[in-house]
């Protein structure tokens, strides 16, 4: 099946750590996106990289960081830095470089600090 | 900067009714506006792509417009059903091939 996947699906972090949450996607597509989303929010865009070795920061990119060493795959780590991680994190992908086209969305994982 | 509403945050309807949910934008230099359902604790689904070129889209018991001059679209869902409760989130694609949200309609339909 082709689609975008997400690891973990929930994930609990101590303060002081960082984690990294995993996208992959097998849908052979240029660009990438990680968002946030606080409860009864919208989505906020924190990176996207539309190339391979490419990324780009979003609104929210404080305290994150990303990787793009492979096509399918966008890491994105949640740094100690990020005072108030807590949240729905959520990866997309789209087919063009160009971005505008539709965003395929993965399941999402949940972050929580302890 | 763009910003993106949505009206109204909630709504509930009993099954059966026809309903329409809003959104505005105040950037008109926008190249689509996507309408996407969310699950509760779920990822997104695309349900309709419209071109800045277009007026509207249908898929089903579903219809967009968009007037981009005004800096509106409208979600139109046709005979509802107890299956199409959930969040629906509009998003504009403007420059720099970033998606801008609002925050969402959540749609609740009684049985």
């Amino acid at each position: 099946d082709g689609g975008i996947t997400q690891s973990p699906k929930y994930l609990f972090r101590k303060e002081g750590q960082n984690v990294t949450l995993s996208c992959e996607q097998n849908l052979n597509h240029d660009a990438m996106y990680w968002y946030r989303q606080d409860p009864g929010q919208g989505l906020r865009l924190i990176y996207y990289s539309q190339i391979v070795n490419d990324f780009q920061k979003g609104d929210i990119a404080e305290g994150y960081s990303v990787s793009r060493e492979k096509k399918e795959s966008f890491p994105l780590t949640v740094t100690s830095a990020q005072k108030n991680p807590t949240a729905f994190y959520l990866c997309a992908s789209s087919m063009a470089a160009s971005g505008i086209d539709t965003q395929y969305f993965g399941p999402g994982t949940r972050l929580t600090v302890l | 900067k763009q910003e993106v509403t949505q009206i109204p945050a909630a709504l509930s309807v009993p099954e059966g009714e026809n309903l329409v949910l809003n959104c505005s934008f105040t950037d008109s230099a926008i190249y689509n506006l996507q309408w996407f359902r969310q699950d509760p604790g779920k990822g997104l689904t695309s349900l309709l792509l419209i071109q800045s070129s277009q007026r509207e889209q249908t898929s089903g018991r579903l219809n967009a417009s968009l007037d981009k001059s005004s800096g509106r679209s409208t979600l139109y869902i046709a005979a509802s059903q107890p299956g199409d409760s959930a969040t629906y989130l509009c998003a504009v694609m403007s420059s720099g091939s970033r998606l801008t949200f609002g925050e969402g309609t959540q749609l609740t339909v009684n049985p």
